[in-house]
Protein backbone atom coordinates (compact mmCIF):
# COMPACT_ATOMS: atom_id res chain seq x y z
CA UNK A 1 0.00 0.00 0.00
CA UNK A 2 2.10 3.06 -1.46
CA UNK A 3 0.60 5.91 0.16
CA UNK A 4 2.43 8.42 -1.91
CA UNK A 5 3.33 7.82 -5.20
CA UNK A 6 5.46 9.46 -8.78
CA UNK A 7 4.48 7.76 -11.04
CA UNK A 8 7.03 9.14 -13.61
CA UNK A 9 10.47 6.92 -12.78
CA UNK A 10 12.51 9.62 -15.18
CA UNK A 11 12.22 12.93 -16.48
CA UNK A 12 14.44 14.35 -18.96
CA UNK A 13 14.60 18.20 -19.59
CA UNK A 14 16.62 20.45 -21.80
CA UNK A 15 18.34 23.17 -19.55
CA UNK A 16 17.05 26.33 -19.31
CA UNK A 17 13.30 24.91 -19.54
CA UNK A 18 11.36 24.24 -16.58
CA UNK A 19 10.85 20.88 -14.93
CA UNK A 20 7.87 19.67 -13.25
CA UNK A 21 7.87 16.36 -10.63
CA UNK A 22 4.51 15.21 -9.93
CA UNK A 23 3.83 13.54 -6.58
CA UNK A 24 0.21 11.89 -5.33
CA UNK A 25 -0.62 10.81 -2.12
CA UNK A 26 -3.42 8.70 0.21
CA UNK A 27 -3.30 9.78 3.57
CA UNK A 28 -5.64 12.63 4.29
CA UNK A 29 -3.57 12.88 7.82
CA UNK A 30 -0.45 13.41 6.02
CA UNK A 31 0.25 17.61 7.29
CA UNK A 32 3.32 18.78 5.76
CA UNK A 33 5.10 17.62 2.53
CA UNK A 34 9.03 17.94 1.51
CA UNK A 35 11.04 17.25 -1.21
CA UNK A 36 14.29 15.70 -1.07
CA UNK A 37 16.87 15.45 -3.70
CA UNK A 38 19.77 12.84 -4.12
CA UNK A 39 22.74 12.42 -5.81
CA UNK A 40 24.42 9.09 -6.44
CA UNK A 41 26.31 8.16 -3.29
CA UNK A 42 25.27 10.65 -1.44
CA UNK A 43 22.16 10.60 1.10
CA UNK A 44 18.84 13.19 0.32
CA UNK A 45 19.36 16.69 0.81
CA UNK A 46 16.10 18.13 1.66
CA UNK A 47 15.23 20.59 -0.97
CA UNK A 48 11.83 22.41 0.20
CA UNK A 49 8.63 21.89 2.11
CA UNK A 50 4.77 22.79 2.12
CA UNK A 51 2.41 22.67 5.17
CA UNK A 52 -0.92 21.23 4.63
CA UNK A 53 -2.05 24.99 4.96
CA UNK A 54 -0.81 26.46 2.03
CA UNK A 55 -0.90 25.74 -1.81
CA UNK A 56 2.06 27.13 -2.73
CA UNK A 57 5.92 28.08 -1.44
CA UNK A 58 8.81 29.48 -3.05
CA UNK A 59 12.60 29.40 -2.65
CA UNK A 60 14.84 30.93 -5.74
CA UNK A 61 14.16 28.26 -8.83
CA UNK A 62 12.12 25.95 -7.08
CA UNK A 63 8.26 26.31 -6.27
CA UNK A 64 6.19 23.94 -4.82
CA UNK A 65 2.36 23.42 -5.11
CA UNK A 66 -0.11 21.63 -3.18
CA UNK A 67 -3.57 20.52 -4.16
CA UNK A 68 -5.37 19.10 -1.12
CA UNK A 69 -8.24 18.70 -2.56
CA UNK A 70 -6.83 16.09 -5.39
CA UNK A 71 -4.14 15.17 -3.02
CA UNK A 72 -1.53 15.91 -5.57
CA UNK A 73 1.59 18.06 -5.11
CA UNK A 74 4.58 19.43 -7.72
CA UNK A 75 7.49 20.51 -7.65
CA UNK A 76 8.62 23.26 -10.26
CA UNK A 77 12.49 24.29 -11.59
CA UNK A 78 12.77 26.75 -13.11
CA UNK A 79 14.82 27.60 -14.93
CA UNK A 80 16.71 23.47 -14.91
CA UNK A 81 20.40 23.72 -14.79
CA UNK A 82 22.66 20.22 -15.81
CA UNK A 83 23.83 20.63 -11.83
CA UNK A 84 19.89 19.66 -10.98
CA UNK A 85 20.31 16.34 -12.26
CA UNK A 86 19.61 13.96 -9.55
CA UNK A 87 16.80 11.49 -7.90
CA UNK A 88 14.20 13.67 -6.52
CA UNK A 89 11.89 12.25 -3.41
CA UNK A 90 8.11 13.24 -2.92
CA UNK A 91 8.19 13.01 1.41
CA UNK A 92 4.84 13.27 3.51
CA UNK A 93 5.20 14.25 7.54
CA UNK A 94 3.18 11.29 9.57
CA UNK A 95 4.55 13.14 12.48
CA UNK A 96 7.65 14.32 14.10
CA UNK A 97 8.97 14.27 11.08
CA UNK A 98 8.80 10.93 10.48
CA UNK A 99 8.43 10.49 6.98
CA UNK A 100 6.82 8.42 4.06
CA UNK A 101 8.61 9.04 1.06
CA UNK A 102 7.78 8.13 -2.75
CA UNK A 103 10.15 6.13 -4.85
CA UNK A 104 11.48 8.74 -6.71
CA UNK A 105 11.98 10.42 -10.04
CA UNK A 106 15.17 10.93 -11.56
CA UNK A 107 15.31 14.02 -13.58
CA UNK A 108 17.95 14.41 -16.54
CA UNK A 109 18.97 18.31 -17.13
CA UNK A 110 20.99 18.20 -20.69
CA UNK A 111 22.95 21.22 -21.92
CA UNK B 1 29.44 22.73 11.00
CA UNK B 2 29.44 18.67 10.90
CA UNK B 3 26.57 17.10 9.02
CA UNK B 4 25.16 13.29 9.95
CA UNK B 5 27.76 11.04 9.36
CA UNK B 6 27.49 7.54 9.50
CA UNK B 7 29.45 4.68 9.52
CA UNK B 8 30.81 2.18 8.12
CA UNK B 9 30.11 3.02 4.17
CA UNK B 10 29.80 -0.54 3.28
CA UNK B 11 29.41 -4.08 5.00
CA UNK B 12 29.21 -7.28 3.74
CA UNK B 13 28.00 -9.76 5.97
CA UNK B 14 26.14 -13.42 5.51
CA UNK B 15 23.07 -14.75 5.98
CA UNK B 16 22.21 -14.91 9.84
CA UNK B 17 24.71 -12.70 11.25
CA UNK B 18 24.23 -9.45 13.26
CA UNK B 19 25.40 -6.15 12.07
CA UNK B 20 25.59 -2.42 14.27
CA UNK B 21 25.50 0.67 12.33
CA UNK B 22 26.57 3.98 13.71
CA UNK B 23 25.03 7.46 13.44
CA UNK B 24 25.96 10.89 14.68
CA UNK B 25 23.37 13.71 14.38
CA UNK B 26 23.92 17.32 12.99
CA UNK B 27 25.21 18.95 15.40
CA UNK B 28 22.46 21.02 17.43
CA UNK B 29 19.96 18.36 16.62
CA UNK B 30 18.39 16.07 19.50
CA UNK B 31 16.48 13.28 17.08
CA UNK B 32 17.59 10.55 15.04
CA UNK B 33 16.15 8.06 12.93
CA UNK B 34 16.59 5.46 10.43
CA UNK B 35 15.39 4.41 7.30
CA UNK B 36 16.03 1.67 4.56
CA UNK B 37 16.35 2.07 0.82
CA UNK B 38 16.05 -0.98 -1.39
CA UNK B 39 17.11 -0.75 -4.84
CA UNK B 40 14.85 1.08 -6.84
CA UNK B 41 12.76 2.39 -3.90
CA UNK B 42 12.61 5.46 -1.37
CA UNK B 43 13.97 5.83 2.05
CA UNK B 44 11.40 3.53 4.38
CA UNK B 45 10.79 4.52 8.15
CA UNK B 46 12.75 2.00 10.53
CA UNK B 47 12.51 3.85 14.10
CA UNK B 48 13.09 7.17 15.71
CA UNK B 49 15.07 8.46 18.36
CA UNK B 50 14.28 11.09 21.11
CA UNK B 51 15.93 11.34 24.57
CA UNK B 52 17.27 8.18 24.43
CA UNK B 53 13.79 5.71 23.98
CA UNK B 54 12.39 4.66 20.62
CA UNK B 55 9.35 7.01 19.71
CA UNK B 56 8.09 5.80 16.50
CA UNK B 57 8.63 2.90 14.54
CA UNK B 58 7.82 1.51 10.89
CA UNK B 59 6.37 -1.95 10.16
CA UNK B 60 9.80 -3.29 10.93
CA UNK B 61 10.28 -6.64 12.33
CA UNK B 62 12.48 -7.01 15.66
CA UNK B 63 14.82 -8.06 14.50
CA UNK B 64 15.77 -4.23 13.72
CA UNK B 65 16.36 -2.75 17.21
CA UNK B 66 18.23 0.86 18.15
CA UNK B 67 19.80 2.74 20.88
CA UNK B 68 20.61 6.24 20.95
CA UNK B 69 23.01 7.41 23.39
CA UNK B 70 23.28 10.89 25.73
CA UNK B 71 25.02 12.41 23.09
CA UNK B 72 22.40 11.89 20.72
CA UNK B 73 24.40 9.47 18.59
CA UNK B 74 22.50 6.04 17.47
CA UNK B 75 23.37 2.72 16.52
CA UNK B 76 20.90 0.66 14.49
CA UNK B 77 21.12 -3.41 15.28
CA UNK B 78 19.98 -6.21 13.27
CA UNK B 79 20.03 -9.51 13.97
CA UNK B 80 19.83 -12.80 12.03
CA UNK B 81 20.09 -10.88 8.71
CA UNK B 82 18.31 -11.90 5.61
CA UNK B 83 19.40 -11.81 2.07
CA UNK B 84 16.28 -9.09 2.12
CA UNK B 85 18.06 -7.14 4.87
CA UNK B 86 20.99 -5.86 1.96
CA UNK B 87 19.92 -2.19 1.61
CA UNK B 88 21.03 1.47 1.73
CA UNK B 89 20.81 2.36 5.49
CA UNK B 90 19.93 6.40 6.15
CA UNK B 91 20.73 8.01 9.32
CA UNK B 92 19.01 11.19 9.64
CA UNK B 93 18.68 13.67 12.45
CA UNK B 94 16.33 16.78 13.58
CA UNK B 95 15.44 18.73 15.99
CA UNK B 96 12.44 18.36 18.48
CA UNK B 97 10.17 21.16 18.20
CA UNK B 98 7.34 21.30 21.23
CA UNK B 99 3.82 21.87 20.46
CA UNK B 100 4.17 20.97 16.74
CA UNK B 101 3.95 17.39 14.91
CA UNK B 102 6.47 18.32 12.34
CA UNK B 103 10.35 18.82 13.86
CA UNK B 104 12.89 20.53 11.65
CA UNK B 105 13.59 19.02 8.08
CA UNK B 106 15.29 15.82 8.51
CA UNK B 107 19.32 15.83 7.56
CA UNK B 108 20.10 12.58 6.22
CA UNK B 109 23.72 10.85 6.19
CA UNK B 110 25.40 9.23 3.32
CA UNK B 111 24.03 5.59 4.24
CA UNK B 112 25.49 2.45 5.28
CA UNK B 113 25.52 -0.24 2.52
CA UNK B 114 24.90 -3.35 3.50
CA UNK B 115 25.04 -6.51 1.20
CA UNK B 116 24.20 -9.69 2.63
CA UNK B 117 25.40 -12.91 0.99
Amino acid sequence: DQQVKQNSPSLSVQEGRISILNCDYTNSMFDYFLWYKKYPAEGPTFLISISSIKDKNEDGRFTVFLNKSAKHLSLHIVPSQPGDSAVYFCAANSGYSTLTFGKGTMLLVSP
Amino acid sequence: DAGVTQSPTHLIKTRGQQVTLRCSPKSGHDTVSWYQQALGQGPQFIFQYYEEEERQRGNFPDRFSGHQFPNYSSELNVNALLLGDSALYLCASSLFQAGSSYNSPLHFGNGTRLTVT
